[in-house]
């Protein structure tokens, strides 16, 4: 059974405070690696897409990572408006095209 | 810029009611799903659409059903709503090969 593990479930940074989110998965078969930023009673909003190891995805003050195991989504000199839930999600080879999710990790940038 | 339509943001239905939740998406996908969100559980998928009239149970399709009769449309019914069906449903929609990935914005159900 396809897992994905998020971590911390929250985290407070000041204002251009970098630091790291951690996504720890199992699947049978990576097709891709997905994360997601969730504004409280909204949908999920695309950010990036991983399909193999090494690989490295930017935008803005955000950057996904890739390894065999987990993905990183580090965030450089954030901004109050950065604050959000990130969830990350995995894609198997083989099966009906769902997500995966992790819970989520809860960002609050305090200015 | 819509791209996955989502008929209402939030609806309180009583407890066996049928209710119906509708989710429009304007980018051609071949894919549609419905999944649930809630807290400590994460998303959950509930039914997927790879193309017209075609449907296949995700992990908790207990209590529901769905329809797609055109391309675009993907319906999710509850059957007799109960409280526990009281949930945030967010629809999504991709292309056949899994990529382009788009949520809608989610409508919260509270089943009283």
């Amino acid at each position: 059974e396809d897992q994905v593990t998020q971590s911390p479930e929250a985290l407070r940074l000041q204002e251009g405070e970098s630091s790291s989110l951690n996504c720890s998965y199992t699947v049978s078969g990576l097709r891709g690696l997905f994360w997601y930023r969730q504004d409280p009673g909204k949908g999920p909003e695309f950010l990036f897409t991983l399909y193999s190891a090494g690989e490295e995805k930017e935008k803005e003050r955000l950057k996904a990572t890739l390894t065999k195991k987990e993905s990183f989504l580090h965030i450089t000199a954030p901004k109050p408006e950065d604050s959000a839930t990130y969830l990350c999600a995995v894609q198997a080879n083989f099966g009906n095209e769902k997500l995966t999710f992790g819970t989520g990790t809860r960002l609050t940038i305090i200015p | 810029d819509v791209k996955v339509t989502q008929s209402s943001r939030y609806l309180v239905k009583r407890t066996g009611e049928k209710v119906f939740l509708e989710c429009v998406q304007d980018m051609d996908h071949e894919n549609m799903f419905w999944y649930r969100q809630d807290p400590g559980l994460g998303l959950r998928l509930i039914y997927f659409s790879y193309d017209v009239k075609m449907k296949e149970k995700g992990d908790i399709p207990e209590g529901y059903s769905v329809s797609r009769e055109k391309k675009e449309r993907f319906s999710l019914i509850l059957e007799s709503a109960s409280t526990n069906q009281t949930s945030m449903y967010l629809c999504a929609s991709s292309l056949r090969t899994g990529r382009d990935y788009t949520f809608g914005s989610g409508t919260r159900l509270t089943v009283v």
